[in-house]
Order: C-alpha cells, then sequence, then structure tokens
C-alpha cells in the first residue's frame, strides 16, 4: 500500500441498504477525512478525525457514521442509504491533527456510489 | 461553497499564461491552498498561502491578499495537461478547508 486507498472503486447500490466505504492510510498521519463532491458544488466535509480514537462531525453528517480504532483506517458508514447520497466520495489524510499545526490533505482515489 | 468565489469555467491557448482567481470570506482564515484535479482523479496539493504575497513553485505561483480576501493562481507556459479543475480552498478557525467549486481549466492547442 502507498499512500491511501479507497474500497469499493465504485458501487451501486439499493435505497434503504447499509453500506461501509472503507479507507486506509500508509503514512501514519494523525488526521483523516471524508468529503463528498457533487457536480457544481465544493468539496464538502462528511466527518473527520484529528487523531485515533476521536471524531467530529464536518459540514454535511446526516445519514453517515464514522470510526477510528486504529492511525491507519477510517471508514464512513450509511445506515440506510437514500438517493441523495449518491455522490463521489473521497477519504484523505493529513499529518497535522491539533489545531495550529497545518499540512496538506493528500487524497484517496475516491468511491463512486450510486443509490437508486 | 460557503463564500469562496471562483470562476466556474476558463479557457487558454497552450503556451500562454492564465490567472485562476479567487475570493473568500476574511473572518477566521488560516490559510489559503490551491488544489488541481484531473476529470475522475482525486485532488492534488499545489499550494500553500498564510501570508500576503506570491509563492513561486515552477510554472505555478499563488498569491494571497488576506486584507482583501483574494487569492489567485498563476499558471505559465501552459501545456496540456494542465486541463483540469484547480480547486481553491480556505483553511477556518477550526483548521477545515472550506472548498470552492472548482474553476475548469480548458487549454486549447
Amino acid at each position: 500500500i502507498a499512500g491511501i486507498t479507497q474500497a469499493p472503486t465504485s458501487q451501486i447500490l439499493a435505497a434503504g441498504r447499509r453500506m461501509t466505504l472503507r479507507c486506509t492510510q500508509d503514512m501514519r498521519h494523525n488526521a483523516m477525512y471524508w468529503y463528498r463532491q457533487d457536480l457544481g458544488l465544493g468539496l464538502r466535509l462528511i466527518h473527520y478525525s484529528n487523531t485515533a480514537g476521536t471524531t467530529g462531525k464536518g459540514e454535511v453528517p446526516d445519514g453517515y457514521s464514522v470510526s477510528r480504532a486504529n492511525t491507519d483506517d477510517f471508514p464512513l458508514t450509511l445506515a440506510s442509504a437514500v438517493p441523495s447520497q449518491t455522490s463521489v466520495y473521497f477519504c484523505a489524510s493529513s499529518d497535522s491533527g491539533l489545531a495550529g499545526d497545518i499540512d496538506e490533505q493528500f487524497f484517496g482515489p475516491g468511491t463512486r456510489l450510486t443509490v437508486l | 461553497g460557503q463564500n469562496i468565489d471562483q470562476p466556474t469555467e476558463m479557457t487558454a491557448t497552450e503556451g500562454a499564461i492564465v490567472q485562476i482567481n479567487c475570493t473568500y470570506q476574511t473572518s477566521g482564515f488560516n490559510g489559503l491552498f490551491w488544489y488541481q484535479q484531473h476529470a475522475g482523479e482525486a485532488p492534488t496539493f499545489l499550494s500553500y498561502n498564510v501570508l500576503d504575497g506570491l509563492e513561486e513553485k515552477g510554472r505555478f505561483s499563488s498569491f494571497l491578499s488576506r486584507s482583501k480576501g483574494y487569492s489567485y493562481l498563476l499558471l505559465k507556459e501552459l501545456q496540456m495537461k494542465d486541463s483540469a479543475s484547480y480547486l481553491c480552498a480556505r483553511m477556518d478557525s477550526n483548521y477545515q478547508l472550506i472548498w470552492g467549486a472548482g474553476t475548469k481549466l480548458i487549454i486549447k492547442p
């Protein structure tokens, strides 16, 4: 593994189904993030984690949950998918996790999710 | 999104120079990032400005004016591979990135 990986690459999901998007990084970064990207809109933060064991809500957290059991993994779960969750989902990580420590974010390749 | 404005699309000619502008809300500002995103791919980091002035990195430069809430990305000697979307992002008081919708740059031969 080099950098950040996401799985699956793409998925078509029936509304009401539960789905977990996986994200793993091997850079030992403290902070990890989940974004969604929709046409005509900027990347929007769903949830984040500044360090293993902690998580926080971003701009659009409703319908999503995350966990950060260790440094490397940051899965995103849709408990009951709805069509409005159709989007491209990007996981990112950065070395910074504390206020005042600023580093660039590195992005995974994305997961294209379609909810029907 | 969230008070970050940048043009939706720009067109430029191979070999030329193009400037992509970004204006942002100045309250709770902790820096300005530029990312490049090719179609169907992940964003990749280009530059970061926290102080006023110009940061140069090869063919790419980024400028910041904190008092005006203004930044630009300058791309010189344009190449066809520069065709991509350019994303402006402001770091807020919680050290989270607030992203613009991106500027799609089309390079013509």
